[in-house]
């Protein structure tokens, strides 16, 4: 079946621009995570989801960041007035019922340019 | 606060030859989880293998085992017969028992030599 699926795979955004990220995950999956992979660095986890309830948000970096699952499904992550340090490659992940036993299945990544 | 720690940056490997990949990790959890997974340049992360705690057998896979020390908080990754597709970021991650997020370490650039 399809994997996770994530859009755009590229995005340029003027410093002060707000931008918007998708993530489709496998169907089915209840969990969903957004993980930040800055350049040569491991990813770093920035909120989670299971269904539509946002369960933990605490490696959101700034109020900047918000991200939101509202039919349990598609997540999309927002960036508002994006600056340089946000550019990296945003991952999306998810798992079938996001028990601490299951494998987390990756999207292919947004990476970002904040120019 | 859990932290993973991959020290080798990059290493290589001539094809056909095995390499084993360094991760350490800190928990005062007994109950956790810990994963390798392949960041080829695509960038899709793929998982590799995976080892529960509280298992003492070693997991494998293929030409993929791990050599997991739970004293020594040490979970390392062996590559056997490498192929040149084995080429890629490998990055090391763990679970905790009751948290929901993975947390990696900063990786090892794996170069492969035909």
């Amino acid at each position: 079946g399809a994997g996770v699926s994530q859009s755009p795979r590229y995005k340029v955004a003027k410093r002060g621009q707000d931008v918007a990220l998708r993530c489709d995950p496998i169907s089915g999956h209840v969990s969903l995570f957004w993980y930040q992979q800055a350049l040569g660095q491991g990813p770093e986890f920035l909120t989670y989801f299971q269904n539509e309830a946002q369960l933990d948000k605490s490696g959101l970096p700034s109020d900047r960041f918000f991200a939101e699952r509202p039919e349990g499904s598609v997540s999309t992550l927002k960036i508002q007035r994006t600056q340089q340090e946000d550019s990296a490659v945003y991952l999306c992940a998810s798992s079938p019922s996001g028990g601490p036993r299951e494998t987390q299945y990756f999207g292919p990544g947004t990476r970002l340019l904040v120019l | 606060a859990q932290t993973v720690t991959q020290s080798q940056p990059e290493m290589s490997v001539q094809e056909a030859e095995t390499v084993t990949l360094s991760c350490t990790y800190d928990t005062s959890e007994s109950d956790y989880y810990l994963f390798w997974y392949k960041q080829p340049p695509s960038r899709q992360m793929i998982l590799v293998i995976r080892q529960e705690a509280y298992k003492q057998q070693n997991a494998t896979e293929n030409r993929f085992s791990v050599n997991f020390q739970k004293a020594a908080k040490s979970f390392s990754l062996k590559i056997s017969d490498s192929q040149l597709g084995d080429a890629a970021m490998y990055f090391c991650a763990f679970l905790g028992g009751s948290q929901g997020n993975l947390i990696f370490g900063k990786g090892t650039k794996l170069s492969v030599k035909p």
